[in-house]
């Protein structure tokens, strides 16, 4: 039962540098997310995907990409770490609807000097 | 817009204690409600949902009700053990939009002792 998976788990990035993050899910579903976790700011939205192909931006989409080439793997990337993007990455994946629950990945820890 | 709004922690309790842990929300549309737990070093997982009003979601002993009245969705369990200890998250997915996101609250630090 893989559900979501994140690579890697922890990462330290020096300001300036750029990496990818990667969230792949084999239960397949249609929409996929990027979400940040910041201590009492519970979780926000960066962008999401309603299908291959197709992305959006969400909440805190600044300084961020993404790219969702397969339907299964949705790719989020900084293209020049900033301090700001210190942060807890969560993936997560659902069918489409509003009642459906979204299956979240165990994160992504990322810290930026 | 939509927003949720959950009591704040961190909230301590002796094993067997009684829990409520208070969500309200305010949505567009005939928003789904949920609880996510988040368990130390973990992701979100999904705990229980309602799907409209009067809706009563239960799991693992926890339980919440849908109350559109008072646009309250408020997590209870009877009875709770240390093995409860972790980040509840109320959140809602709102009917009003097309990429069904969920809108979080900031969440609740419950530590259980024994």
């Amino acid at each position: 039962n893989a559900g979501v998976t994140q690579t890697p788990k922890f990462r330290v990035l020096k300001t300036g540098q750029s990496m990818t993050l990667l969230c792949a899910q084999d239960m397949n579903h249609e929409y996929m997310y990027w979400y940040r976790q910041d201590p009492g700011m519970g979780l926000r939205l960066i962008h999401y995907s309603v299908g291959e192909g197709t992305t959006a931006k969400g909440e805190v989409p600044d300084g961020y990409n993404v790219s969702r080439l397969k339907k299964q793997n949705f790719l989020l990337g900084l293209e020049s770490a900033a301090p700001s993007q210190t942060s807890v990455y969560f993936c997560a994946s659902s069918y489409p609807g509003y009642n459906q629950p979204q299956h979240f990945g165990d994160g992504t820890r990322l810290s930026i000097l | 817009g939509d927003s949720v709004t959950q009591m704040e922690g961190p909230v301590t309790l002796s094993e067997e204690a009684f829990l409520t842990i208070n969500c309200t929300y305010t949505a567009t549309g005939y928003p789904s409600l949920f609880w996510y737990v988040q368990y130390p070093g973990e992701g979100l997982q999904l705990l229980l949902k309602a799907t409209k009003a009067d809706d009563k979601g239960s799991n693992k002993g926890f339980e919440a009700t849908y109350r559109k009245e008072t646009t309250s969705f408020h997590l209870e369990k009877g009875s709770v053990q240390v093995s409860d200890s972790a980040v509840y998250f109320c959140a809602l997915s709102s009917s009003g939009g097309s990429n069904y996101k969920l809108t979080f609250g900031k969440g609740t630090l419950l530590t259980v002792n024994p």
